[in-house]
């Protein structure tokens, strides 16, 4: 069946970077472009960006312009998101999400089960 | 940036109830329109997609309806599981934005 499998919790410091990943399987890895979201504690879902695996070709959100940075690795059909400049804001569960579609239409199905993110001194 | 804006961001509602939430889009976006469900400490899953699409294995009191800039998801008959958050999302073009939340708790 198809499964995202993410990486452990992380603590860092303001200031820091993390880098989150995010392991796909049950399909083919190329095929599907995959999303970031991330929710803070309390809060609803934020869109973070996508990554389209076959070619590596990214788009994000404004807000994240500049601090992040996602990338692939095709050979064990992992997906990474890395946040720099850390801030206690960035404190939120992050999710990977396979983009589904059906023409020209999309979803998200499945998402990963989270990785919680804490960035304090 | 397309805003969604859902109503209402909260509800209390008994077992066997018919509720809908309502999920509004600052500008038309056609179909291209989910819905998920999420629980405390999970991460959020798809009911709806194509505004109107039932995901496989989801059940059929769970429908959604709508297109442009108005739409809802109607739960017919309210079961136990079904009390949690609930988020449309629109994917009709980047960035793509979700609406606040829906929070269905039990009366």
């Amino acid at each position: 069946q198809v499964q995202l499998v993410q990486s452990g919790a992380e603590v860092k410091e303001p200031g820091a970077s993390v880098r989150v990943s995010c392991k796909a399987s049950g399909y083919s890895f190329t095929s599907y472009y995959m999303d970031w979201v991330r929710q803070a504690p309390g809060q609803g879902l934020e869109w973070i960006g996508t990554i389209n695996p076959n070619t590596g070709t990214t788009s994000y959100a404004q807000q994240f312009q500049g601090r992040v940075t996602m990338s692939r690795d095709t050979s064990t059909s992992t997906v990474y998101m890395e946040l720099s400049s850390l801030k206690s804001e960035d404190t939120a569960v992050y999710y990977c999400a396979r983009v589904a579609f059906g023409g020209a239409f999309r979803w998200f199905d499945p998402w990963g089960q989270g990785t919680l993110v804490t960035v304090s001194s | 940036d397309i805003q969604l804006t859902q109503s209402p961001s909260f509800l209390s509602a008994s077992v066997g109830d018919r509720v809908t939430i309502t999920c509004r889009a600052s500008q038309g976006i056609s179909s291209y329109l989910a819905w998920y469900q999420q629980k405390p400490g999970k991460a959020p899953k798809l009911l709806i997609y194509v505004a109107s699409t039932l995901q496989s294995g989801v059940p059929s009191r769970f429908s959604g309806s709508g297109s442009g800039t108005e739409f809802t998801l109607t739960i017919s008959s309210l079961q136990p599981e079904d009390f949690a958050t609930y988020y449309c999302q629109h994917l009709n073009s980047y960035p793509i934005t979700f609406g606040q939340g829906t929070r269905l708790e039990i009366k």
